[in-house]
């Protein structure tokens, strides 16, 4: 099994519908992000959390919520998806000892909204 | 804020010698980090350079000259499998390991 595992891996939606990217990961780590990919862009914060009950605003929250529902879990929600939050979305998760290199992603949810 | 500037594309030929260069801007400095992407794949970790020099993994080496806020990723004897977007990137203002990242540059491998 994968240390950061999303679902779904691909996801089409229409817009103004609510959605769920999921994400689980068995590394043991307290810090949880979710990035959002666009091309040209790079890799953009949206949510990040340190422990269950911290959790913060990234650089582009806007249309986005989490929910760190346990350790090992971090969800992001589109309350209400518009076309342009079609992108590729990343969770990643972090040791706090280990800087960059203690990094890890998951394989990505590709998010199309219609 | 913080800006990182990478170019956007990179052509080599297998065997050959590539850099990727990155210049930064953040109001503090903690590091510039690497990052590999195979297309549409997850990120995964390269190398990071904390203070000024070259650090060599295998054949990737990165630099870095904290006074030039510039750094580059050297990649040696080319390998096809090595095409690839290579991102740099530097802690995020606020701590907690937060990255904010360069806007990636496209390595294409030739035969």
């Amino acid at each position: 099994d994968a240390d950061v595992t999303q679902t779904p891996r691909n996801r089409i939606t229409k817009t103004g519908k609510r959605i769920m990217l999921e994400c689980s990961q068995t590394k043991g780590h307290d810090r949880m992000y979710w990035y959002r990919q666009d091309p040209g862009l790079g890799l953009r914060l949206i949510y990040y959390s340190f422990d269950v009950k911290d959790i913060n605003k990234g650089e582009i929250s806007d249309g986005y919520s989490v929910s760190r529902q346990a350790q090992a879990k971090f969800s992001l929600s589109l309350e209400s998806a518009i076309p342009n939050q079609t992108a590729l979305y990343f969770c990643a998760t972090s040791d706090r000892g280990q800087g960059p290199a203690g990094y890890t992603f998951g394989s990505g949810t590709r998010l199309t909204v219609v | 804020g913080q800006s990182l500037e990478q170019p956007s594309e990179v052509t080599a030929v297998e065997g050959a010698i590539v850099q990727i260069n990155c210049t930064y801007q953040t109001s503090g400095f903690y590091g510039l980090s690497w990052y590999q992407q195979h297309d549409g794949g997850a990120p995964t970790f390269l190398s990071y350079n904390g203070l000024d020099g070259l650090e060599e993994t295998g054949r990737f080496s990165s630099f870095l000259s904290r006074s030039d806020s510039y750094g580059y990723l050297l990649l040696q004897e080319l390998q096809m499998k090595d095409s690839a977007s290579y991102f740099c990137a530097v802690p995020a203002a606020g701590g907690g390991n937060k990255l904010t990242f360069g806007t990636g540059t496209q390595l294409k491998v030739e035969l």
